[in-house]
């Protein structure tokens, strides 16, 4: 079955540290790939997604995600957090001619310390 | 008004009550997604409307109703509801070209927080 894992439910990290938080996903075919941010009370606003081509992406506010087919992952970095990277962050998984189903990890919750 | 705009963005209603969600999309795509997001779950899929056709009912439960009059507006018609199905509902919105779903980004609206007494 197709599947998404984002197995850090919480991580806490100080503000101007690097940051890393993992997706693997279960899929039989080459996925379509997004990481989308939600902060309190508002809808999700995309990240950064892969569809082909070279595995490192490079998305909005800095971050950026590199997938690696023969570990099933998708894992999302930044180099310096900031405080208002404080929110929670969701890996998806878009199966091909699925008409747009999208399959959601449950998400990671990302704190900042100052 | 730009993206994928949701009212009401909070409602509270009784069990007994009818009430419905509104989603509209200024991004000129043509499908159209309802979530539902409850504490600690992951996201979950409702419906998808394709051209203003349903091409997806994620088996949910009759007491939500979805239409969508044309491909910019979506609602979703809500009575009877129990207590278990308070929770975030999302709107989404994507280009669907001719690879049936596949290199699809949806946008997504801020929700609706829905709270059934």
């Amino acid at each position: 079955a197709q599947s998404v894992t984002q197995p850090d439910i919480h991580i806490t990290v100080s503000e101007g540290a690097s940051l890393e938080l993992r997706c693997n996903y279960s899929y039989g075919a080459t996925p379509y790939l997004f990481w989308y941010v939600q902060s309190p009370g508002q809808g999700l606003q995309l990240l950064l997604k892969y569809f082909s081509g070279d595995t490192l992406v490079q998305g909005i506010k800095g971050f950026e995600a590199e997938f690696k087919r023969s570990q099933s992952s998708f894992n999302l970095r930044k180099p310096s957090v900031h405080w208002s990277d404080a929110a929670e962050y969701f890996c998806a998984v878009g199966p091909y001619n699925q008409g747009g189903k999208l399959i959601f990890g449950q998400g990671t919750e990302l704190s900042v310390k100052p | 008004e730009t993206g994928v705009t949701q009212t009401p963005r909070h409602l509270v209603m009784g069990m007994t009550n009818k009430k419905s969600l509104k989603c509209e999309q200024h991004l000129g795509h043509n499908a159209m997604y309802w979530y539902k997001q409850s504490a600690k779950k992951p996201l979950e899929l409702m419906f998808v409307y394709n051209f203003k056709e349903q091409t997806e009912n994620n088996s949910v439960p009759s007491r939500f109703s979805p239409e969508c009059p044309n491909s910019s507006h979506l609602f979703l018609h809500l009575h009877t509801l129990q207590p278990e199905d308070s929770a975030l509902y999302l709107c989404a919105s994507s280009h669907r070209g001719t690879s049936g779903g596949a290199q699809e980004t949806q946008y997504f609206g801020p929700g609706t927080r829905l709270l059934v007494l």
